[in-house]
This record gives structure tokens, C-alpha cells and sequence, in this order.
């Protein structure tokens, strides 16, 4: 297996660009996650799905959209990239139940300019 | 909403030397309890984990986690670290609220434990 993969591990947009983070997993999980991490703010989390077709916001959602057409594909959008929005993404999946552990992927490093 | 207060930012220790990073969390119907490990450059990945039983959890590398549900605490301990244990620490929680409220982990800012030679 896998386990989560994403693309791109290393991006720079200018402020005003579009992209999309892509999140993939092959452990048939229900619940996808994408958090964003900053120094000293640890990880928060910007949107979450329990399921093909069923998303939902975080903590911080303004400035991405997501979407979950199957099962293994979760990703993230940027509409109209920010300076603000310079951080590490993190996408991580796990068994519907809240006792399983998440796995994560290895992460994609945005810097807007 | 559930909070994770992780006490420290930072703990520089000396090799060999024991160590206990903190974690307290809000209060809540019940819980799982998890640590994870982000070692530099990388993803997180799971170090240890509680969800009922034994209050003591251990890791396969020496760590260890216990519950305790009067304090709402659940610290990580070594009893003698190695360079190699240098990276962050997240302690992350998986809990239902009275209402019945979602079970969406909530993470700590993290703990970036420094192992000095």
C-alpha cells in the first residue's frame, strides 16, 4: 500500500493564482482530513469528509474548497492564492471510527509570493 | 469545543537524560488519546495511543503515555532519550461531546523536543 500520497510536494504561486492540492489514499478510508501547519500554531484543520459526496469546514476553511467524488481522492483548492495561505499541508485519513489512528501524508510546501 | 493544551513549545534535554512532555485536554464524555511524532521534513505518524484499558501505553521505542482522567492529562515520558528522538510532538484528541457532539480530532500546538549530545 501507499498509504496517503500527495502532489505537489513543493509549490510557489504568485497571489492571485489558482491550484489544487491533490490528496490520495488507498486504505479505503471514509475520513479525510486537510490541515494546514504554521510555526507555533501547530496543525489546523481546514476541511474534513466522512464519506464520498460529504464534506465540511474546520477550523479554517476561507480560501479553499474541496470536493470528494470517491472514496480515495480528497483534494484542495485554492481559488485566488494569498501570502497568507504560505504553509505546510498536511491531508491525512483514517477509519470512520474515532479510534483509529490518522495517516498522514508527507506534506506540501506552498509559498505565494 | 475540545481544547489540547500542550504545556511546552520546547524542551532541549541532554542525551540519556528522561523526559515528560505534557498534555492536557478539556473535559469530555469520553475520549481516545493519541501522540503522534513528526520527525523534521515529514509527515506525522502515530507514536502511541489510548482508547481504554490500562492507563499506561507504550511505544515500540520506549515512550510511554499515561491516562489520567482526573487531571485530564495524558503525558509522555522517556526514561532515557536519543538524538534520534529529536522531532515534534503532537498530542491529539478523539472525543464526543455531551450533546453528542462530532468526533473530529483536535490537535496541540506541538512540542519540539531538542535531544543535545
Amino acid at each position: 500500500n501507499a498509504g496517503v500520497t500527495q502532489t505537489p510536494k513543493f509549490q510557489v504561486l504568485k497571489t492571485g493564482q489558482s491550484m489544487t492540492l491533490q490528496c490520495a489514499q488507498d486504505m479505503n478510508h471514509e475520513y479525510m482530513s486537510w490541515y494546514r501547519q504554521d510555526p507555533g500554531m501547530g496543525l489546523r484543520l481546514i476541511h474534513y469528509s466522512v464519506g464520498a459526496g460529504i464534506t465540511d469546514q474546520g477550523e479554517v476553511p476561507n480560501g479553499y474548497n474541496v470536493s470528494r467524488s470517491t472514496t480515495e481522492d480528497f483534494p484542495l483548492r485554492l481559488l485566488s492564492a494569498a501570502p497568507s495561505q504560505t504553509s505546510v499541508y498536511f491531508c491525512a485519513s483514517r477509519g470512520l471510527a474515532p479510534y483509529n489512528e490518522q495517516f498522514f501524508g508527507p506534506g506540501t510546501r506552498l509559498t505565494v509570493l | 469545543a475540545q481544547s489540547v493544551t500542550q504545556l511546552d513549545s520546547q524542551v532541549p534535554v541532554f542525551e540519556e537524560a528522561p523526559v515528560e512532555l505534557r498534555c492536557n485536554y478539556s473535559s469530555s464524555v469520553s475520549v481516545y488519546l493519541f501522540w503522534y511524532v513528526q520527525y523534521p521534513n515529514q509527515g506525522l505518524q502515530l507514536l502511541l495511543k489510548y482508547l481504554s484499558g490500562s492507563t499506561l501505553v507504550e511505544s515500540i521505542n520506549g515512550f510511554e503515555a499515561e491516562f489520567n482522567k482526573s487531571q485530564t492529562s495524558f503525558h509522555l515520558r522517556k526514561p532515557s532519550v536519543h538524538i534520534s528522538d529529536t522531532a515534534e510532538y503532537f498530542c491529539a484528541v478523539s472525543a464526543s461531546t455531551a450533546s453528542g457532539g462530532s468526533y473530529i480530532p483536535t490537535f496541540g500546538r506541538g512540542t519540539s523536543l531538542i535531544v543535545h549530545p
